[in-house]
């Protein structure tokens, strides 16, 4: 039990174009989401957190106009990379929590996104 | 926000040696995940222990809360056990998102 999916696996965009990441919890209702950033070679750094129905909460740093969070269902949230330029090339990984923020998460595959 | 340091940053080990995973953090914890992060990326879930000890299989965890601290044992290491192991903590009021400590690279030789 517990499996989150990611689509796509990777992807790889022109600068200036918008990429839209899915992320969903196949087996159980997530409550709260979580998006994450992994650059080579280096941990996870949280970027937002979302609640189904409401806005996301985004962490200090993080531009909510370049990435929009959509938590459209208890099974599916979204991220999309606005006017994507290569600094945003990174591993971009989700994870869904079935009983709120402090309950046990379980991460996606992830999704490696190449900006050019 | 809490720190989460783990040690050691690297580790290699011939096949079928034993180790021990050590992650401090810096406040109370309402949760704390240990985590093996495959070749691919996929983050694999491997306890959800904020207090006491577990153990499947190979592995096994002890979280110490009053003292900060969690370890994570891996005995008769495989090949298949390389990758990067990480923890990440979360607090209470004020520490609410899951911190990553910048996790252990674990090597097996054959």
């Amino acid at each position: 039990g517990a499996v989150v999916s990611q689509h796509p696996s990777w992807v790889i965009c022109k600068s200036g174009t918008s990429v839209k990441i899915e992320c969903r919890s196949l087996d159980f209702q997530a409550t709260t989401m979580f998006w994450y950033r992994q650059f080579p070679k280096q941990s996870l750094m949280l970027m937002a957190t979302s609640n189904e129905g409401s806005k996301a909460t985004y962490e200090q740093g993080v531009e909510k106009d370049k990435f929009l969070i959509n938590h459209a269902s208890l099974t599916l949230s979204t991220l999309t990379v606005t006017s994507a330029h290569p600094e945003d090339s990174s591993f971009y990984i989700c994870s869904a929590s079935e009983a709120g923020l402090y309950n046990e998460q379980f991460f996606g595959p992830g999704t490696r996104l190449t900006v050019l | 926000g809490i720190q989460v340091e783990q040690s050691p940053p690297d580790l290699i080990l011939q096949e079928g040696a034993n180790s021990t995973l050590r992650c401090n953090f810096s406040d109370s914890v309402n949760n704390l995940q240990w985590f093996h992060q495959n070749p691919w990326g996929q983050l694999i879930n491997l306890f959800y222990i904020p207090s006491g000890t577990k153990q499947n299989g190979r592995l096994s965890a002890t979280t110490v809360a009053t003292e900060r601290y969690s370890l994570l044992y891996i005995s008769s290491s495989q090949t298949t056990d390389s990758g990067v192991y990480f923890c990440a903590a979360q607090g209470g009021f004020g520490n609410e998102k899951l911190t990553f400590g910048t996790g252990t690279r674990l090597t097996i030789i054959p």
